[in-house]
């Protein structure tokens, strides 16, 4: 099946630093990108949509500031998390869509584990 | 009220049991995704289903879209299907998801 490829799995870093999370797809075009996050015990939540060549599309609440989103090429898009603050400590996963749509299946990466000191 | 439920919240089975995880969504959905998350959290896709029922080896998904409920059904269930079961609906055109609050499954030997 699809396969998109998240990294890094797990990162600790120290409140002020910039982290970017990278997701790509091995073995489709993903015209959309989903970026979810998940606190503890929580749902995952939609922080932003992305699509291929044009400006991510962020959820009421969330600073586009903060998450600088690009999807500059069809397999690859990344989030950064600028200026981290420990209130941004999380599980972040992306999602793929190939072709864009809503009966389309949704690949996921792996997930990053944010942890910010 | 979260547009997506899913019970029971916590599920505890023994080896072999017959597993059912339901899931109600208040929203119009065009497809309905069943996700199963490891804890280490990575998320696999399970089944994409708008209609009737769709078998993969042990699994087994059902919706009924007049009644805006599905169903996970998992057979001889085994200690490796120990997961969190996600149900979730793109609500919209673009295709994003809302999910529910997942279902924590433990199956013991």
């Amino acid at each position: 099946g699809a396969v998109v490829s998240q990294h890094p799995s797990r990162v600790i870093c120290k409140s002020g630093t910039s982290v970017k999370i990278e997701c790509r797809s091995l073995d489709f075009q993903a015209t959309t990108m989903f970026w979810y996050r998940q606190f503890p015990k929580k749902s995952l939540m939609l922080m932003a949509t992305s699509n291929e060549g044009s400006k991510a599309t962020y959820e009421q609440g969330v600073e586009k500031d903060k998450f600088l989103i690009n999807h500059a090429s069809l397999t690859l898009s990344t989030l950064t998390v600028t200026s981290a603050h420990p209130e941004d400590s999380s599980f972040y996963i992306c999602s793929g869509i190939e072709g864009g749509g809503a009966g389309k299946p949704q690949h996921f990466g792996d997930g990053t584990r944010l942890s910010i000191l | 009220k979260n547009e997506v439920e899913q019970s029971p919240q916590n599920l505890t089975a023994q080896e072999g049991e017959f597993i059912t995880i339901n899931c109600s969504y208040s929203v119009g959905i065009s497809a309905l995704h069943w996700l199963q998350q490891h804890p280490g959290g990575g998320i696999v896709s399970l089944f994409m289903l708008s209609s009737g029922k769709k078998k993969h080896g042990r699994l087994i998904a059902t919706i009924n879209i007049q009644e805006k409920h599905s169903s996970l059904h998992i057979t001889a269930s085994h200690p490796r299907d120990s997961a969190v079961y996600i149900c979730a609906g793109p609500p919209g055109s673009q295709g994003n998801l809302i999910f529910g609050k997942g279902t924590k499954l433990s199956v013991k030997p």
